[in-house]
């Protein structure tokens, strides 16, 4: 396997505020990425997606921005309810064909009310 | 949307038992499904990948004779985990890739726990 992380770091954010998710994905030749949210003890669900041939993505509250010079994602979530809070991780897809995702370590967002 | 069925949801097993997890794509067909597996407060680590009418493709380190992947039709792929052992006790999660889409649909998890 790939990616397992060691523990998951903590996002803590006030109600209303802006939340902004970090991650570093490895492989330069990833052509395309997706983030995930998480909630406990369920799958992952599809937030937002982004292509390697842009830098960024708006959906709604929602968006992603892609630094290919140094391999960084990030998802910023805008005016963040208690209902956002769960674990978010971005995948990246590999190498094109393989449709094989390799998920990042993930990050907790805590929603305080 | 896509759906992808996951069943069961939790499972509680004896040491040395056999347990299948069925994943299935409810409104479309998928072609290649994915086994992922989830340790708490850890992300998912894939574990293979299975192709109707092929073998599954195993990552590094994953015991193929211990998790049986079987993807007989373009709906259904099963996760058998043989002889479980506690240590086998996770969180296992399918996705599914759709004809079309370039994104996955996950299931909803497997909670194993190997007593």
């Amino acid at each position: 396997g790939e990616s397992v992380g060691l523990h998951l770091p903590t996002l803590s954010v006030q109600e209303g505020d802006n939340s902004i998710i970090n991650c570093a994905y490895s492989n330069s030749a990833s052509d395309y990425f997706i983030w995930y949210k998480q909630e406990s003890g369920k799958g992952p669900q599809f937030i937002i997606d982004i292509r390697s041939n842009m830098d960024k993505r708006q959906g709604q509250r929602v968006t992603v921005l892609l630094n290919k010079t140094v391999k960084h994602l990030s998802l910023q979530i805008a005016a963040t309810q208690p209902g956002d809070s769960a674990v978010y991780f971005c995948a990246e897809r590999a190498t094109s064909g393989t449709y094989k995702y390799i998920f990042g370590t993930g990050t907790r967002l805590k929603v305080l009310a | 949307g896509a759906v992808v069925s996951q069943h069961p949801s939790w499972v509680i097993c004896k040491s040395g038992t056999s347990v299948k997890i069925e994943c299935r794509s409810l409104d479309f067909q998928a072609t290649t499904m994915f086994w992922y597996r989830q340790f708490p407060k850890q992300s998912l680590m894939l574990m293979a990948t299975s192709n109707e009418g092929s073998k599954a493709t195993y990552e590094q380190g994953v015991e193929k004779d211990k998790f049986l992947i079987n993807h007989a039709s373009l709906t259904l792929s099963t996760l058998t985990v043989t002889s479980a052992h506690p240590e086998d006790s996770s969180f296992y999660i399918c996705s599914a890739r759709d004809l079309q889409g370039f994104g996955y649909t996950f299931g909803s998890g497997t909670r194993l726990t190997v007593v």
